[in-house]
This record gives C-alpha cells, sequence and structure tokens, in this order.
C-alpha cells in the first residue's frame, strides 16, 4: 500500500522568509515516482515537480528546491524568500512505477503574509 | 487552448437529482480520472480510465458512473444526489504511467 504523509496542516510565514514543506511517503515498490502539485486560491491544481526514485539528485527552480532522500523517504520542497503569491494549497504525491494511479497526501497551506 | 476543460464549472442542485459533469482533454492522453475534492482539500480517486480498463475505488458509491464515449472524454454521472456528494470534482488526464497529471480547472457540486 502507498501512503504520503504531509503533517504540517497550515503554515504560516512572512513575506521573504524561507519556508519548506515537508513530505514522507510509504511504498513497498523499488520503482516509484514522486510529485508536487501546487493549488493557489483560484482553485486549479498545477503540476511542479516529477522525481523517480533512482534519482536522488536535488532539484531547484528558481526559489523553489527540492530534497529527495530515499533513506528517510522524504521528499521536502523549499520556497526561498517566499512571496504572496506562494499562498496555495501544495500537495505531495506518490505513484508507484507500474500504475496509473498516483495517491495524494492531504496537503499543506501555505500562507505568506505581506 | 484549454487542455483539460470541465463542465460546468459550478452546478447547484437538489437532493435527489441526477447531474453530469463532462470533461474533455485535447493533449491526446490515453488516461483520465476523476476526483473528489472534500472541504478539507483532500483528493480521493474516484475513478481512472486508461485504455478502455476502467479501475473504480471500491470506496465510491455506485450511484457514481464513469462514462467515456472515446479516448478523449471522460464524463461523470451522479444519481441520487445527497448532501454528502457536495465537494469539488476533477478530472485529469496523463501520457501514461508515471506521468505527471494534467487538471481540469474543476466543478463545484453543492447539494441543497
Amino acid at each position: 500500500a502507498q501512503k504520503v504523509t504531509q503533517a504540517q496542516t497550515e503554515i504560516s510565514v512572512v513575506e521573504k522568509e524561507d519556508v519548506t514543506l515537508d513530505c514522507v511517503y510509504e511504498t513497498r515498490d523499488t520503482t516509484y515516482y514522486l510529485f508536487w502539485y501546487k493549488q493557489p486560491p483560484s482553485g486549479e491544481l498545477v503540476f511542479l515537480i516529477r522525481r523517480n526514485s533512482f534519482d536522488e539528485q536535488n532539484e531547484i527552480s528558481g526559489r523553489y528546491s527540492w530534497n529527495f532522500q530515499k533513506s528517510t523517504s522524504s521528499f521536502n520542497f523549499t520556497i526561498t524568500a517566499s512571496q504572496v503569491v506562494d499562498s496555495a494549497v501544495y500537495f505531495c504525491a506518490l505513484m508507484p512505477g507500474g500504475s496509473y494511479i498516483p495517491t495524494f497526501g492531504r496537503g499543506t497551506s501555505l500562507i505568506v503574509h505581506p | 487552448d484549454t487542455a483539460v476543460s470541465q463542465t460546468p464549472k459550478y452546478l447547484v442542485t437538489q437532493m435527489g437529482n441526477d447531474k453530469s459533469i463532462k470533461c474533455e482533454q485535447n493533449l491526446g492522453h490515453d488516461t483520465m480520472y476523476w476526483y473528489k475534492q472534500d472541504s478539507k482539500k483532500f483528493l480521493k480517486i474516484m475513478f481512472s480510465y486508461n485504455n478502455k480498463e476502467l479501475i473504480i475505488n471500491e470506496t465510491v458509491p455506485n450511484r457514481f458512473s464513469p462514462k467515456s464515449p472515446d479516448k478523449a472524454h471522460l464524463n461523470l454521472h451522479i444519481n441520487s444526489l445527497e448532501l454528502g456528494d457536495s465537494a469539488v470534482y476533477f478530472c485529469a488526464s496523463t501520457t501514461g504511467k508515471a506521468g505527471e497529471l494534467f487538471f481540469g480547472e474543476g466543478s463545484r457540486l453543492t447539494v441543497l
């Protein structure tokens, strides 16, 4: 069975602070994929990143960075110098290699205050 | 061009009614999904449809039925609506295994 835990229900920061959103997953598969999605207040779900289980390199995209550590089954997401526009619900998801169906975490609501 | 489109975006109806939500994707994807997002933002998979194979989440009541007239469409039909069906329903599609999902804008269903 697959499981994704996002223990932080809500995080509140002030603009320009750095913030890390945690994601811990459970799977018995050796091949799997991890994702992050963003859901801004407007409601749409936007894909941010996908990593496969064989690639533990960290990734940076502008102010966003992701830290994938198989040893701790974590795929954490850091926003550097947060902005009000980063306010959204962020979902981590896991998909086994042979599956079409991702399992989503319950999401972390990030509120960035000006 | 909208990649995954859902209609209607908002739907308000009475308990006991039957309603449908339509979904179309123009991405050429083979796999489509329906997700339900409740008031706490939890995303629950309802159905996935790949090459005519339907995978149903066993916790979904049989009042919900997906219908796929072709690869680009996956509609959701709901019979005998209940208050607890009020939610945002998202359609999504993907290229295949391990692909990222492309979501529609969601359809907010309110059952009175």
